[in-house]
C-alpha cells in the first residue's frame, strides 16, 4: 500500500498570510505513460463530507478559489492558500489514487492564528 | 444536478451486520464508478473499496476482504455497501464518492454522500 504522510498535523496562521501543507507518499504517483500526478487534495469541515479541492497534484476543481493551489511531483506535494480566509478553516487531506487502496493522508487541521 | 443520498443511521451489535445505501441522481449512473470510504469518530479517512456500476466489479481494501460486499441495483441507481462480523472498530461514519470521470476507477472524487453513521455497540 502507497502511505501518504501529511505534514504538519495542525498549523495555524494569521489571516490574509499564507499557508502551506506538505504531502509525501512513500513511493512515486506520477504515471509515465500521461505523466500524471495521482493525487488529489480534499477539505472537510465538521460534520460535513469532504470536499475536492485539487486533483492531478495541480489542477482546481470547479468552483474553487484561485487562493488555493497545489504543486509537486512523485513523492512530494504541496498545498498553498495564499491568503488564508476564515473560511478556509478545516482539515485537509491528500489523497493518491495512483494504485488501489486508495490511502489518504492523515490530516492536517488548519486554524486562525 | 448531482446527488448522492445515503441512508440513516443505524445502531447494531457486534457481530451483527450493516447494510448502507448511497442512491444516486442527476447524471448517468452507469457510467461512473463508485467508492466507499469510511471516519471514525475524529479520526482521517479510510478507503473501503469500488464498485463499477455498470458491470458491479468489485475491488475491497485488504483489511476489510471477506467482510464487506458492495453490490449496485441499476434500476433505482442505488449502490449498496454491506459490512458484516462487526466490532466496536467499525463504529464511523460511512460515505459514497463518485469518481470525477466517467468509465475510469483512477480518479479524484467529486461528489459525497452525506454520510452514514454506523455505530457498534452491545
Amino acid at each position: 500500500d502507497i502511505v501518504m504522510t501529511q505534514s504538519p498535523d495542525s498549523l495555524a496562521v494569521s489571516l490574509g498570510e499564507r499557508a502551506t501543507i506538505n504531502c509525501k507518499s512513500s513511493q512515486s504517483v506520477l504515471y509515465n505513460s500521461d505523466n500524471k500526478n495521482y493525487l488529489a487534495w480534499y477539505q472537510q469541515n465538521p460534520g460535513q463530507p469532504p470536499k475536492l479541492l485539487i486533483y492531478w497534484a495541480s489542477t482546481r476543481e470547479s468552483g474553487v478559489p484561485d487562493r488555493f493551489s497545489g504543486s509537486g511531483s512523485g513523492t512530494d506535494f504541496t498545498l498553498t492558500i495564499s491568503s488564508l480566509q476564515a473560511e478556509d478553516v478545516a482539515v485537509y487531506y491528500c489523497q493518491q489514487y495512483y494504485s488501489t487502496p486508495y490511502t489518504f493522508g492523515q490530516g492536517t487541521k488548519l486554524e486562525i492564528k | 444536478q448531482v446527488q448522492l443520498v445515503q441512508s440513516g443511521a443505524e445502531v447494531k451489535k457486534p457481530g451483527a451486520s450493516v447494510k448502507v445505501s448511497c442512491k444516486a441522481s442527476g447524471y448517468t449512473f452507469t457510467s461512473y464508478y463508485m467508492h466507499w470510504v469510511r471516519q471514525a469518530p475524529g479520526q482521517g479517512l479510510e478507503w473501503m473499496g469500488i464498485i463499477n456500476p455498470s458491470g458491479g466489479s468489485t475491488s475491497y481494501a485488504q483489511k476489510l476482504q471477506g467482510r464487506v460486499t458492495m453490490t449496485k441495483d441499476t434500476s433505482t441507481s442505488t449502490v449498496y455497501m454491506e459490512l458484516s462480523s462487526l466490532r466496536s472498530e467499525d463504529t464511523a461514519v460511512y460515505y459514497c464518492a463518485r469518481a470525477r470521470s466517467p468509465y475510469s476507477s483512477s480518479w479524484a472524487f467529486d461528489y459525497w454522500g452525506q454520510g452514514t453513521l454506523v455505530t457498534v455497540s452491545s
